[in-house]
C-alpha cells in the first residue's frame, strides 16, 4: 500500500542551525512529491515539488529537498533556519496519474529556538 | 497567484444542525478538494469534485455531502453536526492531475458543541 512516513513528530532546532526534515514512502513507480508548510491557523503552502529530473529541488524560503530512489526518501533541508520557519511541515506523495489521490505524511511540527 | 477562499476561519455549531462550508476559487480550477485535518491522522480526503456536480467520494465521507454548482465553488455540508465532526476543515484545487500541486485556503476550524 501507498503510503507517506515522517518519522520525527516535534524537532526543535536553534536559529541559525541547518534542518533536515525526514520523509520516506512506499510507491510502486516514480511517485510526485511535495514539501508544504502549515503556519498556526493557517492553510498548507506548497514549498517545492520532485517530478523528474534532477534529484536536488528548490523550493521557496531557501528550502530544498533531494530525492533518494534507493533510500525512498525525499528529506527537505534549509541550511541556516529562521525564527518565521516555526510550523508544521508536511510531505506528501501525489498517486498515479488520472487520480485524485494525495497522501500526505502526519507532520512534522518545527520549533526554533532563539 | 492561485486564490483559495474559506468562507469562514472559525464556526461553532450545535449537535444536530446542518452546516455549510463555503470555499472558492479563482484560477479556473477543475478540481478541488475536502480535507480534514486531525494532530496525530495528518489529512484526510473528504471529498474530490472534477467538475461542475461532478463527485467522488474519498477516504472518510460519511456523515458529509458536497455540491458543486459553479466551477469556482466547491461546499461541505454536514447534514448533521456531531461532535466527531469538531475539526479543522480545508479546501484546495488544482489545475490538473496528481503531478499537480494543491493549493489550499486557510481553513475552518469547526467546533461541534
Amino acid at each position: 500500500a501507498q503510503s507517506v512516513t515522517q518519522p520525527d513528530i516535534h524537532i526543535t532546532v536553534s536559529e541559525g542551525a541547518s534542518l533536515e526534515l525526514r520523509c520516506n514512502y512506499s510507491y510502486g513507480a516514480t511517485p510526485y512529491l511535495f514539501w508544504y508548510v502549515q503556519s498556526p491557523g493557517q492553510g498548507l503552502q506548497l514549498l517545492l515539488k520532485y517530478f523528474s529530473g534532477d534529484t536536488l529541488v528548490q523550493g521557496i524560503k531557501g528550502f530544498e529537498a533531494e530525492f533518494k530512489r534507493s533510500q525512498s526518501s525525499f528529506n527537505l533541508r534549509k541550511p541556516s533556519v529562521h525564527w518565521s520557519d516555526a510550523a508544521e511541515y508536511f510531505c506528501a506523495v501525489g498517486a498515479s496519474p488520472g487520480t485524485y489521490k494525495y497522501i500526505f505524511g502526519t507532520g512534522t511540527r518545527l520549533k526554533v529556538l532563539a | 497567484d492561485v486564490k483559495v477562499t474559506q468562507s469562514s476561519r472559525y464556526l461553532v455549531k450545535r449537535t444536530g444542525e446542518k452546516v455549510f462550508l463555503e470555499c472558492v476559487q479563482d484560477m479556473d480550477h477543475e478540481n478541488m478538494f475536502w480535507y480534514r485535518q486531525d494532530p496525530g491522522l495528518g489529512l484526510r480526503l473528504i471529498y474530490f469534485s472534477y467538475d461542475v456536480k461532478m463527485k467522488e467520494k474519498g477516504d472518510i465521507p460519511e456523515g458529509y455531502s458536497v455540491s458543486r454548482e459553479k466551477k469556482e465553488r466547491f461546499s461541505l455540508i454536514l447534514e448533521s453536526a456531531s461532535t466527531n465532526q469538531t475539526s479543522m476543515y480545508l479546501c484546495a484545487s488544482r489545475a490538473g492531475g496528481t503531478n499537480s500541486p494543491l493549493h489550499f485556503g486557510n481553513g475552518t476550524r469547526l467546533t461541534v458543541t
